[in-house]
């Protein structure tokens, strides 16, 4: 069974880039059915799609994070990655990860990012 | 960009009624790209109805999607008490969003 495992720290300084990494286990990241994507969700607040990756390395994003977002992939280690920029307080939220192929089926568990200093 | 509307913002039932949920896109979404999701507290959302109509592996058959073009329902039939909790829509024609959420809590 597929399994999703984000990672990283819990606790990111204003201005910093915020750095994650989604494990996957179970199953290769490199099958040509799936996408790779994050998405967060604040405290209290509902779900906001961030971008997602295809093994190729081929990305989409979502536009109004295009300009501090970059995902990437590693798929010798089976793993994929965030990275956002210029954090604010605004970006303290619950990161998940998820394969798609559209729809999403396999999440992770979430971790939570705190922006703060 | 499509925009995604959920209504009502929150449901109030009791167990054994029927729950009817909406999503409302601000575009067609094509080829009835859009999901619904279930999340509970503390919990990764889980995925219920993709293709606007077909349930996910697992789900039960009290759960189920309708719609096309820009109005998109969710029905429960009989609430069971796990099924109070949020739910979500997503569309994928277009890249990708979420609704706001639904909360379906008890009366």
């Amino acid at each position: 069974q597929l399994q999703l495992q984000e990672s990283g720290p819990g606790l990111v300084k204003p201005s910093e880039t915020l750095s994650l990494t989604c494990t996957v286990s179970g199953g290769s990241i490199s099958s040509s059915s799936y996408y790779w994507g994050w998405i967060r969700q604040p405290p209290g607040k509902g779900l906001e799609w961030i971008g997602s990756i295809y093994y190729s390395g081929s990305t989409y994003y979502n536009p109004s994070l295009k300009s501090r977002v970059t995902i990437s992939v590693d798929t010798s280690k089976n793993q994929f990655s965030l990275k956002l920029s210029s954090v604010t307080a605004a970006d303290t939220a619950v990161y998940y990860c998820a394969r798609h192929s559209g729809w999403l089926r396999d999440w992770g568990q979430g971790t939570l990012v705190t922006v703060s200093s | 960009e499509i925009v995604l509307t959920q209504s009502p913002g929150t449901l109030s039932l009791s167990p054994g009624e029927r729950a009817t949920l909406s999503c409302r896109a601000s575009q067609s979404v094509s080829s009835s790209y859009l999901a619904w999701y279930q999340q509970k507290p503390g919990q990764a959302p889980r995925l219920l109805i993709y293709g606007a109509s077909s349930r996910a592996t697992g789900i039960p058959d009290r759960f189920s999607g309708s719609g096309s073009g820009t109005d998109f329902t969710l029905t429960i039939s009989r609430l069971e008490p796990e099924d109070f909790a949020v739910y979500y829509c997503q569309q994928y024609g277009s890249s990708t969003g979420f609704g706001q959420g639904t909360k379906v809590e008890i009366k």
